[in-house]
C-alpha cells in the first residue's frame, strides 16, 4: 500500500509568507507526528495526533506554528509569517495508533524562507 | 528529560567490512523502546531495527544487530557486510512506551554519517 505522503517535496517562500505543509498518512493509521529537522536543532517532534485531536502543542516552537488534522487522515503543518529561522526540512510520520510504537516516516518537505 | 547521544558525528568502512555505531541514551523509566533509522539523500527515514527495553535478547535483522545494555543505557548497531547501499545517516531514538509509544513523539540523537568506501 502506499506509504506517508507529503506536499509539497520543496517549497521556498519569502520572510514573512504563509505557508502550508501537507501531510497525507498510511491509510488507517490513527496516529499521526510531524517532526521538524534543521542542522543546528537536529530532529525536534513538534506535535502528535491522535485522531483529530492534538492533546499537547507545547512542542510547536512558536505560536506562529499551527497544526490540524481532519476526518483523522490529512493534516497540514501552518507557519505563519515566516522566519529565516524556519528553514528546514519537515517531516510528517504514522503509526497504527497511539499505543503503536513503529512509526513510518513520509519524505519531508524541505522549507526555505528567504 | 530523556536524552540520545551520538558521539559520531562521522563513520567510514570499507565495502564488505563490519562497523558499529554507537549510542547512549538517558532516561529514568525502566520500559521504552530504541530504534535505529536510516536516512539516505533521499530524506525518507527507514526504520533499521527496534528493541523493546524488557527484552534481554540483542535484536537482529539480516546483517542489522544491536548490542543492547540497559544499565549502561547504551544501544550500538552492527552493521556486517557493509554494502554500498547503507551509506545514509543514522539516528538513534528512544521513545517511552506506556505514554503509547509516540504520544510524547520520539528523540533522536543528532545522528552518524555512515560513508561506505568501495
Amino acid at each position: 500500500g502506499a506509504g506517508v505522503s507529503q506536499s509539497p517535496s520543496n517549497k521556498v517562500t519569502e520572510k514573512g509568507k504563509d505557508v502550508e505543509l501537507r501531510c497525507d498518512p498510511i491509510s488507517g493509521h490513527t496516529a499521526l507526528y510531524w517532526y521538524r529537522q534543521s542542522l543546528g536543532q537536529g530532529l525536534e517532534f513538534l506535535i502528535y495526533f491522535q485522531g483529530n485531536s492534538a492533546p499537547d502543542k507545547s512542542g510547536l516552537p512558536s505560536d506562529r506554528f499551527s497544526a490540524e488534522r481532519t476526518g483523522g487522515s490529512v493534516s497540514t503543518l501552518t507557519i505563519q509569517r515566516t522566519q529565516q529561522e524556519d528553514s528546514a526540512v519537515y517531516l510528517c510520520a504514522s503509526s497504527l495508533n497511539s499505543a503503536h510504537y513503529e512509526q513510518y516516516f513520509g519524505p519531508g518537505t524541505r522549507l526555505t524562507v528567504t | 528529560a530523556q536524552t540520545v547521544t551520538q558521539s559520531q558525528p562521522e563513520m567510514s568502512v570499507q565495502e564488505a567490512e563490519t562497523v558499529t555505531l554507537s549510542c547512549t541514551y538517558d532516561t529514568s523509566e525502566s520500559d521504552y523502546y530504541l530504534f535505529w533509522y536510516k536516512q539516505p539523500p533521499s530524506r525518507q527515514m527507514i526504520l533499521v531495527i527496534r528493541q523493546e527495553a524488557y527484552k534481554q535478547q540483542n535484536a537482529t535483522e539480516n546483517r542489522f544487530s544491536v548490542n543492547f545494555q540497559k544499565a549502561a543505557k547504551s544501544f550500538s548497531l552492527k552493521i556486517s557486510d557493509s554494502q554500498l547501499g547503507d551509506a545514509a545517516m543514522y539516528f538513534c531514538a528512544y521513545s517511552e512506551m506506556y505514554s503509547g509509544g509516540g504520544a510524547d513523539g520520539l528523540t533522536f540523537g543528532k545522528g552518524t554519517h555512515l560513508i561506505i568506501q568501495p
